[in-house]
């Protein structure tokens, strides 16, 4: 069984502050994914990273995929209210094509 | 969005009774998913399908079946509910790769 620990599990934070979030395994993925969630919603995609090492910005976001493919994260930068929400790692293991396995969650805050 | 709807959006129901969820798309994806979600625990995969007939089971799928007779539905069904299937449930396909989700039941069973 494939595992992604996220930390931290709640982040409190306030308008402005950078944060990041991480996403860490002993298991090898072909591919990771980050997506946000918001309350009496699902999950929405934001990003895929493919490549060991490969680094994508998303306006103030920035996901950066590990060297040896078994961690990743997720930098907020001068983070807005409009950041808050629930947010998940999840990972398409070699040889699993077909099923994800998401991580634990994050929950961040951001207050004005 | 990916045309994606569950019905019911909530239900409460009482422990042993039968409970059947729909997932219903508009796109013809092969892959559809059923998924649970529990404080502290993400997102966990309970059933999915590849095709019409074809499903196969996730992590936790132990009191739960699923059916699918055509490419547009996915039923879950839980056969005799217990407390700790109280949940958000999930429904979601794979397009390229990416999975897109459905709005979620939230079942209580009491």
């Amino acid at each position: 069984t494939q595992l992604l620990e996220q930390s931290p599990q709640f982040l409190s934070i306030q308008e402005g502050e950078n944060l990041t979030v991480y996403c860490n395994s002993s298991s090898v993925f072909s591919s990771l994914q980050w997506y946000r969630q918001e309350p009496g919603e699902g999950p929405v995609l934001l990003v895929t990273v493919v490549t060991g090492g490969e680094v994508k910005k998303l306006k103030r976001l920035t996901f950066q995929f590990g060297d040896a493919r078994k961690d990743s994260s997720l930098h907020i930068t001068a983070a807005q209210p409009g950041d808050t929400g629930l947010y998940l790692c999840a990972g398409y293991g070699t040889g699993t094509a077909s099923k994800l396995t998401f991580g634990t969650g994050t929950r961040l805050q951001v207050t004005l | 969005d990916a045309g994606i709807t569950q019905s019911p959006r909530h239900k409460v129901t009482e422990t042993g009774t039968p409970v059947t969820l729909r997932c219903h798309q508009t796109e013809n994806h092969r892959y559809m998913y059923w998924y649970r979600q529990d404080p502290g625990h993400g997102l966990r995969l309970i059933h999915y399908s590849y095709g019409v007939k074809d499903t196969d089971k996730g992590e936790v799928s132990d009191g739960y079946s699923v059916s699918r007779s055509k490419t547009e539905d996915f039923l879950l069904t839980l056969e005799s509910a217990t407390s700790s299937q109280t949940s958000v449930y999930f429904c979601a396909i794979t397009a390229l790769g990416e999975q897109y989700f459905g709005p979620g039941t939230r079942l209580t069973v009491t």
